[in-house]
């Protein structure tokens, strides 16, 4: 069984500020783990993903991730907020046992002040 | 080189109707996969195909719904009596072989269904 948890449902920053968002998983097997952004009324665009190696994701749009197994961890950074960065993040998992499927989070709302 | 294709990107039935939503894989993916998102919710995982043959629908509620991927045209992700439950975005994403490490799901635009 995997799952994910995405900690936050809204998170607000100012231009240039550091963004965080927090996902913590659940999974018996190994995980491979993703982050997708979503525009309004679009799809989901994947920004970066961990699979094996690694543990230090980079990502488009200047984006990053740390997978810590330690704390079931893969939060999402960004050193300086854009305003283009508004929109709705991600977090999802999958394994090899899983594949073909993957398990989302309810999704974090980052909303950036001018 | 064209992604994965929705349609219609807007639906609106009334309870009763049937929906059909469309979704054709980007050029050369060969696995497709449905999922559903209800408001304020991330998305949940319905069903996912291979050409011709349904490989897990375990997230497919067991009455009204279907889905297939026949051997010529797009996948079809099939409500039928719709019910004002079932208004939310459906995506769909394609691979180029079975998703997992190595490969990435890419999702199309989606399709809003609305149910009145």
């Amino acid at each position: 069984a995997q799952s994910v948890t995405q900690l936050g449902s809204h998170v607000s920053v100012s231009e240039g500020a550091l963004v965080l968002l927090r996902c913590n998983y659940s999974s018996s097997v190994p995980p491979y783990l993703f982050w997708y952004v979503q525009y309004p009324n679009q799809g989901l665009q994947l920004l970066l993903k961990y699979t094996t190696g690694a543990t230090l994701v980079k990502g488009i749009n200047g984006f990053e991730a740390e997978f810590k197994k330690s704390e079931t961890s893969f939060h999402l950074t960004k050193p300086s907020a854009h305003m283009s960065d508004a929109a709705e993040y991600f977090c999802a998992v999958t394994s090899n046992t899983n594949a073909g499927k993957s398990t989302f989070g309810d999704g974090t709302t980052l909303t950036v002040k001018p | 080189n064209a992604g994965v294709m929705q349609n219609p990107r807007h639906l609106v039935r009334r309870r009763g109707q049937e929906a059909r939503l469309r979704c054709s894989p980007m050029k050369g993916h060969s696995h497709v996969y449905w999922y559903r998102q209800l408001p304020e919710e991330g998305l949940k995982f319905m069903v996912y195909l291979q050409k011709e043959n349904i490989i897990d629908e375990s997230g497919m509620p067991k009455e009204r719904f279907s889905a297939e991927f026949p051997k010529e045209g797009p996948s079809i992700l099939r409500i039928q009596q719709v019910v004002r439950g079932d208004s939310a975005a459906y995506f769909c994403a394609s691979s180029l072989r079975i998703a997992g490490a190595q490969e990435t799901q890419y999702f199309g635009p989606g399709t809003r269904l609305l149910v009145l």
